[in-house]
């Protein structure tokens, strides 16, 4: 009975690098939410995809920011040329019901 | 603009007392409401929602009040347990959920013994 499972837990990547989080929902759920987290703030949405379909992405950052979930395989968020301010705590969510189901989040550091 | 304002970072209560964690909202789109609790290094664990359509909702210790016309919903935890102590987020949504959440910065619930 897995839940929303993310990985890495912990990501370090410095300055200018490319870092690829992933998120596998639950079984059965078609629909995947990425949500950052800064220090000492709540949880900001970023994008909601469907299988090969973005459906929002107002929250995401216009550049640099990236995010897909192909047919086969997980959602992957992709942050190109990271910065210091991309350093959080990154979170998908599976499930268009009440109580959407989050995973344990990366939390990316930015050196 | 933060449309979901939760406006006290801390909250500690006694063990066995009630806790009120309160939310206020400012986008009357919100239509669809959700309580979050968190432990450190962990995700959002979802505990209660409720319906703009109700103004009360209740899931045995848990209870979510909504006052549609003030913009303001609050959680009451009675007993309250140490099990409580935790990062609670208050979230709001549009089209009954289908939209992505819009969180508060959250409160932290300390229960002391």
């Amino acid at each position: 009975n897995a839940g929303v499972m993310q990985n890495p837990r912990h990501l370090v990547r410095r300055r200018g690098q490319e870092a690829r989080l992933r998120c596998s929902p639950m079984k059965g759920h078609s629909h995947v939410y990425w949500y950052r987290q800064l220090p000492e703030e709540g949880l900001k949405f970023m994008v909601y995809l469907q299988k090969e379909n973005i459906i929002d992405e107002s929250g995401m950052p216009k550049e640099r920011f990236s995010a897909e979930f192909p047919k086969e395989g997980p959602s992957i968020l992709r942050i190109q040329q990271v910065v210091r301010g991309d350093s959080a705590a990154y979170f998908c969510a599976s499930g268009r019901d009440y109580g959407y189901t989050f995973g344990s989040g990366t939390r990316l550091t930015v050196v | 603009d933060q449309q979901v304002k939760q406006n006290s970072p801390s909250l500690s209560v006694q063990e066995g007392r009630i806790s009120i964690l309160n939310c206020d909202y400012t986008n009357s789109m919100f239509d669809y409401f959700l309580w979050y609790k968190k432990y450190p290094a962990e995700g959002p664990t979802f505990l209660i929602s409720i319906s703009s359509i109700k103004d009360k909702n209740e899931d045995g210790r848990f209870t979510v009040f909504l006052n549609k016309s003030a913009k303001h919903l609050s959680l009451h935890i009675v007993p309250s347990q140490p099990g409580d102590s935790a990062v609670y987020f208050c979230a709001a949504s549009r089209r009954g959920g289908a939209d992505g959440l819009t969180f508060g910065k959250g409160t932290h619930l300390i229960i002391q013994p």
